[in-house]
């Protein structure tokens, strides 16, 4: 089984549409995080969090929620979809501190029709 | 304000020629320095990595990259490409807090 599990993988849902993103980890790390990557302007920042009662906005939020529900699940939310939204969506974990890298799941690619 | 800049969008180099790909960043402190590698269609693999001591750092796949503090620079290098590194390549900086990624250059490979 992979350390950072994404569902679905692919999704492709109506504009106005409230649509959910899982990940869940086994790495057993405390901080996750949720990037979106469009073509041309690499990985962005929406939100992240340090554990279960600590989420931050990161540079794109607007849109988008949050929920920790446990060290290692982190869903993200889409409570009306828009097309400009229609992205591939990672979630990654890191162990405390940032040195150490991410470790990233396989992404979700989400259509908004 | 923090930032990472991939100045080349496209690279394209022949089979067992060197690469090098540029990395610069706008940081306040001594950041924690990345690369990554995405294949096409999958997620992100972490290259190498620097936070402190030797500015030459040895990666996976046969990749290094030099950390230049006076250039504010974390160009990414290998001696002899292989057809099998064509992909996208992303640098990234941070703190403890959060990473930032480059926009990203993807990397072409002439038989």
């Amino acid at each position: 089984d992979a350390d950072v599990t994404q569902t679905p993988r692919n999704r492709i849902t109506k504009t106005g549409k409230r649509i959910m993103l899982e990940c869940s980890q086994t790495k057993g790390h405390d901080r996750m995080y949720w990037y979106r990557q469009d073509p041309g302007l690499g990985l962005r920042l929406i939100y992240y969090s340090f554990d279960v009662k600590d989420i931050n906005k990161g540079e794109i939020s607007d849109g988008y929620s949050v929920s920790r529900q446990a060290q290692a699940k982190f869903s993200l939310s889409l409570e009306s979809a828009i097309p400009n939204q229609t992205a591939l969506y990672f979630c990654a974990t890191s162990d405390s501190g940032g040195g150490y890298g991410y470790t990233f799941g396989s992404g979700t690619r989400l259509t908004i029709v | 304000a923090q930032s990472v800049t991939q100045p080349d969008i496209h690279i394209t180099v022949s089979e067992g020629a060197s690469l090098e790909l540029r990395c610069n960043y706008s940081y306040g402190a001594t950041p924690y320095l990345f690369w990554y590698v995405q294949s096409p269609g999958q997620g992100l693999q972490l290259l190498l990595k620097y936070f402190s001591g030797d500015t030459l750092v040895q990666g996976i796949k046969g990749f290094e990259a030099e950390f230049k503090r006076s250039q504010s620079s974390f160009n990414l290098r290998k001696p002899s490409v292989h057809w099998s590194d064509a992909a996208e390549y992303f640098c990234a900086v941070g703190g403890d807090d959060k990473i930032i990624f480059g926009k990203g250059t993807r990397l072409h490979i002439l038989p």
